[in-house]
């Protein structure tokens, strides 16, 4: 069985501050891949970065990196220099290996940016 | 590249209605999921399909909800009958892992029971 687990429910931080968004996962499978999504009040549901549980470095995209710790299974999410359209709903996912991957979300963290 | 289509965008029924929900994913993507968001959760995956056959299905309410995906392309969810908790965004997604790993998602469509 996967499971993820996102244990803020919300997070204030300051434009232009960094901020971490935390995610563990669970997991039997050797090999999987990690994702986080950002959902905007609008409601489409748009994908930021992607780490394999293979992959030897951090994933990084534009101001977007995950701090993966395999041993601890844990995969933040690093927001740098954060902005005001950043203010949205933030998901954790994971998809599996077996069972041509079975895909798994948090239940989400709502980030708000403070001008 | 055109996006996931959904259609429609808004449905309110009376419970014990039925209901259907249509999915166009991107094309040439073979895996397509249905996802039940309730607001303020995160989406539960109820089906996967991986071309026209089955990955996963064990979240699916069978005794009310079914999906098929004729030809492997566009997908169809339904639900019959309906109950006042099967209010949520139903969002699909399609992926093709062997060139993008990551899922794209479709707008969703809200459902109100009533």
């Amino acid at each position: 069985a996967q499971k993820i687990t996102q244990t803020q429910p919300g997070m204030f931080v300051q434009e232009k501050e960094a901020v971490t968004l935390d995610c563990t996962y669970d997991t039997s499978d050797q090999s999987y891949g990690l994702f986080w999504y950002k959902q905007p009040s609008s409601g489409e549901m748009i994908f930021l970065i992607y780490q394999g549980s293979y992959d030897e470095q951090n994933a990084t995209e534009g101001r977007y990196s995950l701090n993966f710790q395999k041993a601890r299974k844990s995969a933040n999410l690093v927001i740098s220099a954060s902005q005001l359209g950043d203010s949205a709903m933030y998901f954790c996912a994971m998809e599996g290996s077996t069972n041509a991957g079975k895909s798994t979300f948090g239940d989400g963290t709502t980030l708000t940016v403070k001008p | 590249e055109a996006g996931v289509a959904q259609s429609p965008r808004y449905k309110i029924i009376e419970k014990r209605q039925s209901v259907a929900f249509w999915c166009n994913p991107i094309s040439g993507h073979a895996t397509l999921y249905w996802y039940q968001q309730i607001l303020g959760q995160g989406p539960k995956l109820l089906i996967q399909f991986q071309n026209n056959g089955v990955v996963d299905d064990s979240q699916l309410p069978k005794d009310r909800f079914s999906a098929e995906r004729l030809k492997g392309v566009d997908s169809t969810l339904k639900i019959q009958p309906a109950k006042l908790e099967d209010s949520a965004v139903y969002l699909c997604a399609s992926s093709h892992p062997g060139r993008s790993k990551w899922q794209f998602f479709g707008p969703g469509t809200r459902l109100t029971v009533l």
